[in-house]
């Protein structure tokens, strides 16, 4: 059974890290790419970035210079750091295993989610 | 980036068909391999994988979610709604890094 589970704080200060742990079971984050995806509140949701199942990550390039994404194999679990935080940064963070490649061509869905962290940034 | 625009709010009455459109702003196609998926969002909950590639039903959806279009065009189709259907419904395209989504369209009752 595939699940995922974010932790980390509710609350991070302005100009402070954020670090987010992704625990995911019933698949290896060594055969499926994983992303984070956030939403803030009461509106759409954004593509943070990913970690491939070989180790490279893509980040959007909209937040590329704060981020960073990682994994502990051993622990199955992968990891969001995303620095220099401000107000708008507050939203849920969702991590998300993408479906399996069947076309030879990328397709890059999601078809398993976290239940998310709410994060508010305040001081 | 690729931008898909939705329309924030339809409303709907139950069993009708409730149709949900996504425009690209390029085409997000690959030779016959549409790079569009769509997602279902309840309040208070992580969003649901409905349709990936344009078409393909997700594990567990029920048979009246169906998906259509290419190029820039896309569709959802829910017929006949149900009350457990009401929710917000996204787009997602994956043609090219970063994936983006649509804002969102929120299904009303009428």
């Amino acid at each position: 059974q595939v699940r995922l589970k974010e932790s980390g704080p509710r609350l991070v200060q302005p100009s402070q890290t954020l670090s987010v742990t992704c625990t995911v079971s019933g698949f290896s984050v060594t055969s499926y790419h994983v992303s984070w995806v956030r939403q803030p509140p009461g509106k759409g949701l954004e593509w943070v970035g990913a970690i491939w199942k070989g180790g490279s990550t893509d980040y959007n390039s909209a937040l590329k210079s704060r981020l960073s994404i990682s994994r502990d194999t051993s622990k199955n679990q992968v990891f969001l750091k995303m620095n220099s935080l401000q107000t708008d940064d507050t939203g849920t963070y969702y991590c998300a295993k993408h479906g399996i490649e069947t076309t030879g061509i990328p397709t890059h869905y999601f078809d398993y989610w976290g239940q998310g962290v709410m994060v508010t940034v305040s001081s | 980036d690729i931008v898909l625009t939705q329309s924030p709010v339809l409303a709907v009455s139950l069993g009708q068909r409730a149709t949900i459109s996504c425009r690209a702003s390029q085409s997000v196609s690959i030779s016959s391999i549409n790079l569009m998926h769509w997602y279902q969002q309840k309040p208070g909950q992580q969003p649901k994988l409905l349709i990936y590639r344009a078409s393909n039903l997700a594990s567990g959806i029920p048979a009246r979610f169906s998906g259509s279009g290419s190029g820039t065009d896309f569709t959802l189709t829910i017929d006949p709604v149900q009350a457990d259907d009401i929710a917000a419904y996204y787009c997602q395209q994956s043609r090219e890094s970063p994936w983006t989504f649509g804002g969102g369209t929120k299904l009303e009752l009428k």
